[in-house]
This record gives C-alpha cells, sequence and structure tokens, in this order.
C-alpha cells in the first residue's frame, strides 16, 4: 500500500540556522514525490519535486530535497531558515506503479515548520 | 490567469442542509479533485475526475457527490450535511495522465462548519 509519513509534526528552528523536515515513504513501483508548503489560511503551494536523475533537487524560496532510494527518504532542507519560512509543509508520492490508482497524491499529515528569529 | 478558484470561501450549515462546492480551473487541466483537510490528518481524497463526465470515488466519499459537466468545473456536492463533514476543503488540478510527473494546482480553499 502507498503511504507517506512525515514523523514530526512540528520542527522548530532559528533564523539563520540549516532545516530539515523530515519525509519516507512506501509504495509499490517507481516514485514520484513532491513537497508543497501551506500558509495560513491559503491552499497548497508546490515547492519541488523529484522523478528521477539527480537525487539532489532544487525547488522555490530556496529549498532543496534529498531522494534516498535506499531509506525511502525524500528529506526537505534549507541551508539557512527565514522567518517567513514558518508554515505548514506536506510531503507526497505518486506511485507509478503497476495497479496504482490513477496517478493519485498520497500526503503525509503535515509539519509545522516555526522559525523564530 | 486565476489557477485555480473555490466558491464559497466560508460557510456554515446545519445539521440536514445541503450546499454545492463550486470548483473552477483555467489552465485545461484534464484531472480535477476535491480533498478535505482536517487537523493531524493530512490531506484526504473525497472524489476526482480524469476528464469531462468522468468522476471516481476516493479516500474518504461517503456523504458527497460529484460531476464535471465541463472540463473547467468540478462539484462537490453535500446532500444532507452532518458535523462530521465540517473541514476545509480543497480543490486541485492537474495536467497529464495516470502517471504524470506533474504538479496539482490547489484552490484556496473552502471552511465549512456543519452546527
Amino acid at each position: 500500500a502507498q503511504s507517506v509519513a512525515q514523523p514530526e509534526d512540528q520542527v522548530n528552528v532559528a533564523e539563520g540556522n540549516p532545516l530539515t523536515v523530515k519525509c519516507t515513504y512506501s509504495v509499490s513501483g517507481n516514485p514520484y514525490l513532491f513537497w508543497y508548503v501551506q500558509y495560513p489560511n491559503r491552499g497548497l503551494q508546490f515547492l519541488l519535486k523529484y522523478i528521477t536523475g539527480d537525487n539532489l533537487v532544487k525547488g522555490s524560496y530556496g529549498f532543496e530535497a534529498e531522494f534516498n532510494k535506499s531509506q525511502t527518504s525524500f528529506h526537505l532542507k534549507k541551508p539557512s531558515a527565514l522567518v517567513s519560512d514558518s508554515a505548514l509543509y506536506f510531503c507526497a508520492v505518486r506511485d507509478t506503479g503497476r495497479g496504482s490508482t490513477l496517478g493519485r497524491l498520497y500526503f503525509g499529515r503535515g509539519t509545522q515548520l516555526t522559525v523564530w528569529p | 490567469n486565476a489557477g485555480v478558484t473555490q466558491t464559497p470561501k466560508f460557510r456554515v450549515l446545519k445539521t440536514g442542509q445541503s450546499m454545492t462546492l463550486l470548483c473552477a480551473q483555467d489552465m485545461n487541466h484534464e484531472y480535477m479533485y476535491w480533498y478535505r483537510q482536517d487537523p493531524g490528518m493530512g490531506l484526504r481524497l473525497i472524489h476526482y475526475s480524469v476528464g469531462e463526465g468522468t468522476t471516481a470515488k476516493g479516500e474518504v466519499p461517503d456523504g458527497y457527490n460529484v460531476s464535471r459537466l465541463k472540463k473547467q468545473n468540478f462539484l462537490l456536492g453535500l446532500e444532507s450535511a452532518a458535523p462530521s463533514q465540517t473541514s476545509v476543503y480543497f480543490c486541485a488540478s492537474q495536467s497529464g495522465g495516470q502517471s504524470s510527473y506533474n504538479e496539482q494546482f490547489f484552490g484556496p480553499g473552502t471552511r465549512l462548519t456543519v452546527l
């Protein structure tokens, strides 16, 4: 069965410090992996995705994510956090294996990132 | 280019009332989705559509119906609202086929309270 786990409900970091938001996944075939961000009272915004190729992908607002196939992980990172990065972050996976349900996305429960000044 | 829009933004219903949420996209996307977001639950798929005139059940379809009469619109209906349907509802659209690597685009959400 397809699933996504975000083991931390909350991540707190000081401005200027590096941040990591963790994500692990389970799929039957090859995964397409996505990160989204949600600011208060807004819809989800796409940050970045991994489809194939380089394990380190770069996205919007200085974020990047590292795909690790052996650990089935896709952690979101940023070298230097900003207060404005404070938001709810969602990891999602699309299963491309046989029997996958029409390319639907499976979302994690979300991680609340708080960056304090 | 408005992207994905949702109407209304807020609504309060009494138990047993009905309503329809409207989602519209101007990106000519084939795929459209309805999700609900509840605290600590992430996003759960209610129904989705892979093209005009087609719909399918997602993870939590009970109590909801959908229609996709036009490619750009995807309607979510609640026939008899229940307090358990108090949630934030998001619509999303996506281009491409079944195994597409394209991302989904989300609307701003509808906050629904059922008393």
